[in-house]
């Protein structure tokens, strides 16, 4: 079965260095979706793809957070510089585009493992 | 923005033991999917259920859209079932973003 890949699994960085991570959704799934989720709480969506643009990005902290994916299939995630609040799981999903009475609608998303950050 | 509840936060059960865990939002919904997050933080997809009743294996799910609640149900729970249960909902021009709940936090013992 297809699955969701993301590297690395665990990053540890201090204060203001850069990171970056990287997702390869499952072939075929146009949307991609990039979540953060802290410490016991559900996970909250950070920026959305449908293939190559961006269709909302409304929670991203553009000061520091950026997210490309130039060819419409895998991702990058960066920030810079980190902050220590970033520390947090960083999940990434991908779906399927349908379409039902002419409106397009996201189907099941699927999520990849997962990268741990711990920022000191 | 929608809100979405689950209950009851925290569950301990014996290792055979059946379990309702239940799922609240304020808003009608379009989507409504089910997860397992397990111990390593993996989000493992249960069920995708906006509406109607789903079946695999030892779990099943129920929507009631219309009444906005849905339920899982665990049969002879095992430990591997341990970890976090969340529900998430999609509506249509809120920008089809998954909006989760709360989470259910299931411990099973021997």
């Amino acid at each position: 079965e297809a699955e969701v890949a993301q590297s690395p699994r665990y990053k540890i960085t201090e204060k203001s260095q850069a990171v970056a991570f990287w997702c390869d959704p499952i072939s075929g799934h146009a949307t991609l979706y990039w979540y953060r989720q802290i410490l016991g709480q559900g996970p909250e969506l950070l920026v959305q793809f449908q293939d190559e643009s961006v269709v909302d990005d409304s929670q991203l902290p553009k000061d520091r957070f950026s997210a490309e994916r130039l060819k419409g299939v895998d991702s990058t995630l960066k920030i810079q510089p980190a902050e220590l609040g970033d520390s947090a799981m960083y999940l990434c999903a991908s779906s399927k585009t349908g379409t039902s009475g002419g409106r397009r609608y996201q189907e099941t998303q699927y999520f990849g493992p997962g990268t741990r950050l711990l920022v000191l | 923005g929608i809100q979405v509840e689950q209950s009851p936060p925290d569950l301990i059960l014996q290792e055979g033991a059946n379990s309702t865990l239940r799922c609240n939002f304020s808003d009608s919904v379009n989507n409504l999917q089910w997860f397992h997050q397990n111990p390593w933080g993996q989000l493992i997809n249960l069920f995708y259920i906006p509406s109607g009743t789903k079946q695999n294996g030892r779990l099943s799910a129920t929507t009631v859209a219309t009444e906005r609640y849905s339920l899982l149900y665990i049969s002879s729970s095992q430990t591997t079932d341990s970890g976090v249960y969340f529900c998430a909902v999609i509506k249509w021009g809120g920008g089809n973003k998954l909006t989760f709940g709360t989470g259910t936090q299931l411990k099973v013992e021997l």
